[in-house]
């Protein structure tokens, strides 16, 4: 089973759209920390944010906003007013503890968003 | 401050050999991690290193192995190559363990043939 499921593959928006990107993430520890990456053409992936699982507060940053809820195991991230510079793909990921060999991290497949001018 | 610097950007090895990857993280960071994107497995998490210990492994076989310096800078080797070891592996610097805000390098392009 996937640990980490961002079940929208590929998402088209028209620029100044609101965009929701889902995921959905599955884990038995009570500690643990989900991540949000954006990977744009270039190829290079940049960090967007890290909560641990004991933050529930939603976070927002400038266009970007995270909504964290552990009662559905969700952690969806929406780009307000979505421009062309936000065309990329984006990555969810879930950091937790294992025994014998330390933190796991565990990646969804991406979201490729496209913003359409 | 430079960001994390990857080198080579592009190699081309044949089946059976071995490669050496290197990494230079921020400075003043001392967590390297590193990480496989192919598409059809997406992301994976390889290891990480802290201080010049191996603190966290993904699931790879033993043929990928990596070491850290004392002056942070890492190296990941993958031994007898296979062709499903294309990928592009991505290395990635935080202050702490952990994953912490990492910053990610360019990557370097391997190619199996």
């Amino acid at each position: 089973a996937q640990k980490v499921t961002q079940a929208q593959t590929e998402i088209s928006v028209v620029e100044k759209e609101d965009v929701t990107l889902d995921c959905v993430y599955e884990t038995r520890d009570t500690t643990y920390y989900l991540f949000w990456y954006k990977q744009p053409p270039s190829g290079e992936l940049v960090f967007l944010i890290r909560r641990n699982s004991f933050d529930e507060q939603n976070e927002i940053s400038g266009r970007y906003s995270w909504n964290f809820q552990k009662s559905t195991s969700s952690f969806n991230f929406t780009i307000t007013a979505s421009q062309v510079v936000d065309s990329a793909v984006y990555f969810c990921a879930l950091s937790e503890e294992e025994r014998g060999t330390g933190n796991q991290f565990y990646f969804g497949t991406g979201t490729s968003l496209t913003v359409i001018p | 401050k430079a960001g994390v610097t990857q080198t080579p950007r592009y190699l081309i090895k044949t089946r059976g050999q071995q490669v050496t990857l290197s990494c230079s993280p921020i400075s003043g960071h001392r967590s390297v991690s590193w990480y496989q994107q192919t598409p059809g497995q997406g992301l994976q998490f390889l290891f990480e290193y802290f201080s010049e210990t191996q603190r966290n492994k993904g699931n790879f076989p033993g043929r990928f192995s990596g070491r850290q310096f004392s002056n942070s800078r890492s190296e990941m080797n993958v031994s007898t190559l296979e062709l499903g070891d294309s990928a592009l592996y991505l290395c990635a610097s935080s202050l702490g363990r952990g994953m912490a805000g990492q910053y990610f390098g360019p990557g370097t392009r391997l190619t199996v043939t």
